[in-house]
């Protein structure tokens, strides 16, 4: 059973750059999945922020596109969101997220860390 | 972009009762479409994939249909469990999108 775990700072200064990793566990991340973010704001609704594929391509939702990065260490079993020149409005709770397929859809989530963007 | 349109977006029920929660997509998407389960402080819990495909250790209560561009969300015999927000969302094409959610509380 796979298990994900999103670990990563509370607080992100206005202006500054969103870091957080994703440590999966139960199965190996080059196994044919696509690893993805998805954030929710407190008491709204849920938002893809983009994926990377086993094989290492990624996608982004172009809302975000021109500030966010996710990459893979297949050495330590993880993949990371960067996202840059953050502002209130990207205070949320983000989760890490595995999907099999297209067809099996969002199975795994981790329990989520929320960041909150403030001075 | 695919717009997921879920109705209603709140809902008062009992339990016992049957509800039917509607998701509607801006375009074709076959059956690439999930529900899913949350409740206050976790993360989404995925029900439905494809559709119609229950997951497993979901309870049979809960079943889902619809091809296209209208789907649907059936909980047969509402449980307390049960009471929490339902999202759709499409993996037809990237961005994957959401529907805005259903509230289900008890009348």
């Amino acid at each position: 059973q796979v298990q994900l775990q999103e670990s990563g700072p509370g607080l992100v200064r206005p202006g500054g750059t969103l870091s957080l990793t994703c440590t999966v566990s139960g199965g190996s991340i080059s196994s044919i999945n696509w690893w993805t973010w998805v954030r929710q704001p407190p008491g709204k609704g849920l938002e893809w922020i983009g994926e990377i594929s086993h094989s290492g391509k990624t996608d982004y939702n172009p809302s975000l596109r021109s500030r966010v990065n996710i990459s893979v260490d297949r050495s330590k079993n993880l993949f990371s969101l960067e996202m840059t020149s953050v502002t209130a409005a990207d205070t949320a709770m983000y989760y890490c997220v595995k999907m099999s397929s297209g067809w099996t859809g969002f199975d795994f989530w981790g329990q989520g860390t929320l960041v909150t963007v403030s001075s | 972009d695919i717009q997921m349109t879920q109705s209603p977006s709140s809902l008062s029920a009992s339990v016992g009762d049957r509800v039917t929660i509607t998701c509607r997509a801006s375009q074709a998407m076959g059956m690439y479409l999930h529900w899913f389960q949350q409740k206050p402080g976790k993360a989404p819990k995925l029900l439905i994939n494809g559709a119609s495909s229950l997951q497993s250790g979901v309870p049979s209560r809960f079943s889902g249909s619809g091809i296209g561009t209208d789907f649907t969300l059936t909980i047969s015999s509402l449980q307390p469990e049960d009471f929490a927000i339902y999202y759709c969302q499409q993996t037809y094409s990237t961005p994957y999108t959401f529907g805005q959610g259903t509230r289900l509380e008890i009348k």
